[in-house]
């Protein structure tokens, strides 16, 4: 099936750096693709859509300007967390749709854990 | 916006029974609801979907019913294996696709020898 590549798996910073994380499809274009976060022992709250050439789209409380979204190709998304405090440590996650031959079908990166010292 | 709630939140059964997960969901504009498994430390993956125009869907061992009215649908795994041990995620969108996916809070199952 298709491959979604996340990178990096995990990251520790210093609270006041930024972040950046990469979501890649390998063997697929994908137009949208989406960032999640995922608390421990919890479900996977969309974080925003990001879309190839255009704007992302947040979700209601989520902040733009500290979660920065570029979708600049067809296979990359990149999630920046800028100003990262303590509590933006999490496990973040982002997936995207395949769409060809007709299918429907959502495909996960392997997430990125963060944590902010 | 939509609210999805799914129990049970952990669930025991011996190999060779049957599991059960249910969630309900709140936005009657839903119409595609897939379940995705989280093995630990690995990626959640698709294992069933279903949409608002079919009331079940089989695949194997796995089967996925929906009930529009009541706003409920449920995971249905039978003869369950040790590999079927993992989180299971309910989720639902009222886009038809994968999009804006609302997603439950999972079930962690644990089939026991």
């Amino acid at each position: 099936g298709a491959v979604v590549s996340q990178h990096p798996s995990w990251v520790i910073c210093k609270s006041g750096t930024s972040v950046k994380i990469e979501c890649r499809s390998l063997d697929f274009q994908a137009t949208t693709m989406f960032w999640y976060r995922q608390f421990p022992k919890q479900s996977l709250m969309l974080m925003a859509t990001s879309n190839e050439g255009s704007k992302a789209t947040y979700e209601q409380g989520v902040e733009k300007d500290k979660f920065l979204i570029n979708h600049a190709s067809l296979t990359l998304s990149t999630l920046t967390v800028t100003s990262a405090h303590p509590e933006d440590s999490s496990f973040y996650i982002c997936s995207a749709r395949d769409t060809g031959a007709g299918n429907e079908k959502l495909f996960f990166g392997s997430g990125t854990q963060l944590s902010v010292l | 916006g939509e609210n999805v709630e799914q129990h049970p939140s952990t669930l025991s059964v011996q190999e060779g029974d049957s599991a059960v997960i249910k969630c309900t969901y709140s936005d009657s504009a839903s119409n595609y609801f897939p379940w995705y498994k989280q093995e630990l430390g690995k990626r959640p993956q698709l294992i069933i979907d279903i949409r608002s125009n079919v009331g079940e869907k089989k695949d194997q061992r796995i089967a996925v019913t929906l009930n529009k009215t009541a706003k409920h649908f449920s995971l249905h795994i039978t003869e369950t294996q040790p590999e079927d041990s993992a989180v299971y995620f309910c989720a639902a969108s009222a886009t038809g696709t994968a999009s804006k996916l609302t997603f439950g809070t999972g079930t962690r199952l644990q089939v026991t020898l």
